[in-house]
């Protein structure tokens, strides 16, 4: 079975810093990972993906992520924070080991603060 | 960028009702998803769809639910005898496929009250 987990409920960081969200991931195959975004009242956002090839991947708002295999994991990393990217993000995974129309199976969540 | 519309946005009813929940996909995507988000908990999947069939449905999606696409446009999520526990956000996902690397786009989801 597939799972992810977001060992951090909370991430707080100060604008201008680094920030790392960090997830980790189990399936039976290969992954397909990806991170979405959500504000207050809104829906998910898709920010970036990992499908295959280079294992740092770019995506929307300056963010990306670092698929590492021996680690199983897929943190979310930006290099300069902003007050704005304060929001919910979560992270999910589908098993290449499947193939179709299989759902995705999200993280808890990690709530990112970024104080001015 | 096209984007995935639901309506309505906050849905209050009554134990027992019906409710129908709406979504517009993004035009030229034909696979089709619900997920529902319980507050403080993670997003579940419900249902994916496609040809105007049930693709998969996970255990959450009972006989109480029913997905379909009435006009070819609008993907339409209905509860027949809404419970309390089925209170949450409900989100619309559709993608252009139906390949396991292809993004599913979101709508801004439908926060449903049941009392």
């Amino acid at each position: 079975a597939q799972s992810v987990a977001q060992p951090e409920d909370q991430v707080n960081v100060a604008e201008g810093n680094p920030l790392t969200v960090k997830c980790t991931y189990s399936v039976s195959g290969n992954p397909y990972l990806f991170w979405y975004v959500q504000y207050p009242n809104r829906g998910l956002q898709f920010l970036l993906k990992y499908i295959t090839g280079d294992n740092l991947v770019k995506g929307s708002y300056g963010f990306e992520a670092e698929f590492n295999k021996s680690q199983t994991s897929f943190h979310l990393k930006k290099p300069s924070a902003l007050v704005s990217d304060s929001a919910l993000y979560f992270c999910a995974v589908r098993d290449q080991a499947y193939s179709g129309n299989t759902p995705l199976v999200f993280g808890k969540g990690t709530r990112l603060s970024v104080i001015a | 960028e096209p984007e995935v519309t639901q309506t309505p946005s906050h849905q209050v009813t009554q134990m027992g009702q019906e409710v129908i929940l709406r979504c517009v996909p993004i035009s030229n995507h034909l696979y089709f998803y619900w997920y529902r988000q319980i507050l403080g908990q993670k997003v579940e999947f419900l249902v994916s769809f496609y040809n105007n069939e049930i693709s998969e449905k996970s255990e959450i999606f009972d006989d109480q639910f029913s997905v379909e696409r009435p006009d070819g446009s609008n993907f339409t999520l209905k509860i027949r005898s809404t419970k309390l526990e089925d209170s949450a956000m409900y989100f619309c996902a559709n993608s252009e496929s139906g390949t396991q690397a292809d993004t599913q786009y979101f709508g801004p989801g439908t926060r449903l009250t049941v009392l």
